[in-house]
């Protein structure tokens, strides 16, 4: 199965912080990358798809880039209704297969 | 409004049957693959294994496969996890979502609520 290590695990940061997520995967993978946001108790939500691409209704301030190997999620400017933990997936292989998750928390 | 809803939280003992649903609508149900994802206490998102609503044709992750079964039923919407005998380690929350493509690169999009299975004697 291709493997997505995701970077950091946790990270504590304040409101208006800009915040970068890497994602990379064990071979590669185009742009068959999607970015999740779970807040507790409840379904993850996608905010990013096909490593770039907006979702609708999903706030401005997050961008997703890269290809081949190295992803990364970029929030510009942190917000409270940010703080969630977040998962990349990888979609290119017919087993899809997420990253580990990043617990954006409060400093 | 596209939504799936998945069925109620479950407690059973290990070695009993159980199968869950989730119902989607506000779009074809028979257009859109659907899949299933497992999120243990405290940890983070599995992948379980995919449908085919109008064919019923299935793929299942090596970790999954032989221990559940996924089926739908595309005249009321539905798709189903089943487990023909429990064990403690399938306590988890599980989680249903529609596939999505984008030149044909799949997301998921949207989630069911989830269904907290608990199985303990």
């Amino acid at each position: 199965d291709i493997q997505m290590t995701q970077s950091p695990s946790s990270l504590s940061a304040s409101v208006g912080d800009r915040v970068t997520i890497t994602c990379r995967a064990s071979q590669s993978i185009s742009s068959y990358v999607n970015w999740y946001q779970q807040k507790p108790g409840k379904a993850p939500k996608v905010l990013i798809y096909a490593a770039s691409s907006f979702q609708s209704g999903v706030p401005l301030r997050f961008s997703g880039s890269g290809s081949g190997t190295v992803f990364t999620l970029t929030i510009s400017s942190l917000q409270p209704e940010d703080f969630a933990t977040y998962y990349c997936q990888q979609s290119y292989s017919a087993r899809s297969t997420f990253g580990g998750g990043t617990r954006v928390e409060i400093k | 409004e596209v939504q799936l809803v998945q069925s109620g939280a479950e407690v059973k003992e290990p070695g009993e049957s159980l199968r869950i649903s989730c119902k989607g609508s506000g779009y074809n149900f028979s257009n859109y693959w659907i899949t299933w994802v497992r999120q243990m206490p405290g940890k983070g998102l599995e992948w379980m294994g995919r449908i085919d609503p109008s064919d019923s044709d299935t793929h299942y992750s090596p970790s999954f496969q032989g221990h559940v079964t996924i089926s739908a039923d595309k005249s009321i919407s539905t798709a189903y996890l089943h487990w023909s005998s429990l064990k403690a380690s399938d306590s988890a929350m599980y989680y249903c979502a529609r596939i999505r493509r984008y030149s044909s690169i799949p997301w998921f999009d949207p989630w069911g609520q989830g269904t907290l299975v608990t199985v303990s004697s």
